[in-house]
């Protein structure tokens, strides 16, 4: 089983909203990834959490803050977003750190910032 | 710079063809390789990995791996118009875990 999950599926908020988005994989991985993906691009990658442990930050504007409860779950915050942050929103798990870094991607969120 | 390269096409294939995708990249110390296929406005799904020199073959896919010559090409036997699809070539030079992306090849599968 190679599923992550990420709810929610849609989400339209406005430049002065809160919201966050969750990411969920029951597979054990101890790697999990933010991306965010404008149209006709490739991934570009965002924050990396190794064993619940913030590893990689790719100078993500403060505006987009992740959190790591536990080694299933990944959050991502949102506050005060742009128009052109706008994008679907990809989270992704991968086995042990230090093996192949096969990574599997969630179905996305599709964020509309208005 | 680390660059992962892919004609962007589109590869148009007919049907029951097969399509050659292909992919080179810069850093000679990279050492995981990756294809991803995705459909618009899905996420990207992990088709096929290779890690060592040659061909790896999962069901109709082969993917073929040439680390002197620095490129890693995925060929699909008896495409199907569900092949339809951009296809992500993806790069791991083994120092994190960061992967670099190639910008994708759109394949069509004309029936």
């Amino acid at each position: 089983d190679t599923e992550v999950t990420q709810t929610p599926k849609h989400l339209v908020m406005g430049m002065t909203n809160k919201k966050s988005l969750k990411c969920e994989q029951h597979m054990g991985h101890r790697a999990m990834y933010w991306y965010k993906q404008k149209a006709k691009k490739p991934p570009e990658l965002m924050f990396v959490y190794s064993y619940e442990k913030l590893s990689i930050n790719e100078s993500v504007p403060s505006r987009f803050s992740p959190e790591c409860p536990n080694s299933s779950l990944l959050n991502l915050h949102l506050h005060a977003l742009q128009p052109e942050d706008s994008a679907l929103y990809l989270c992704a798990s991968s086995p042990v750190p230090g093996t192949a870094y096969e990574q599997y991607f969630g179905p996305g969120t599709r964020l509309t910032v208005t | 710079q680390k660059e992962v390269e892919q004609n962007s096409g589109p590869l148009s294939v007919p049907e029951g063809a097969i399509a050659s995708l292909n992919c080179t990249y810069s850093d000679r110390g990279s050492q995981s390789f990756f294809w991803y296929r995705q459909y618009s406005g899905k996420s990207p799904e992990l088709i096929m990995s290779i890690y060592s020199n040659g061909d790896k073959e999962d069901g109709r896919f082969t993917a073929q791996l040439n680390k002197a010559s620095q490129y890693v090409s995925l060929l699909i036997r008896d495409s199907q118009p569900s092949d339809s699809a951009t296809y992500l070539c993806a790069v791991n030079i083994g120092s994190n875990y960061q992967l670099i992306w190639g910008a994708g090849t759109k394949l069509i599968i004309k029936p």
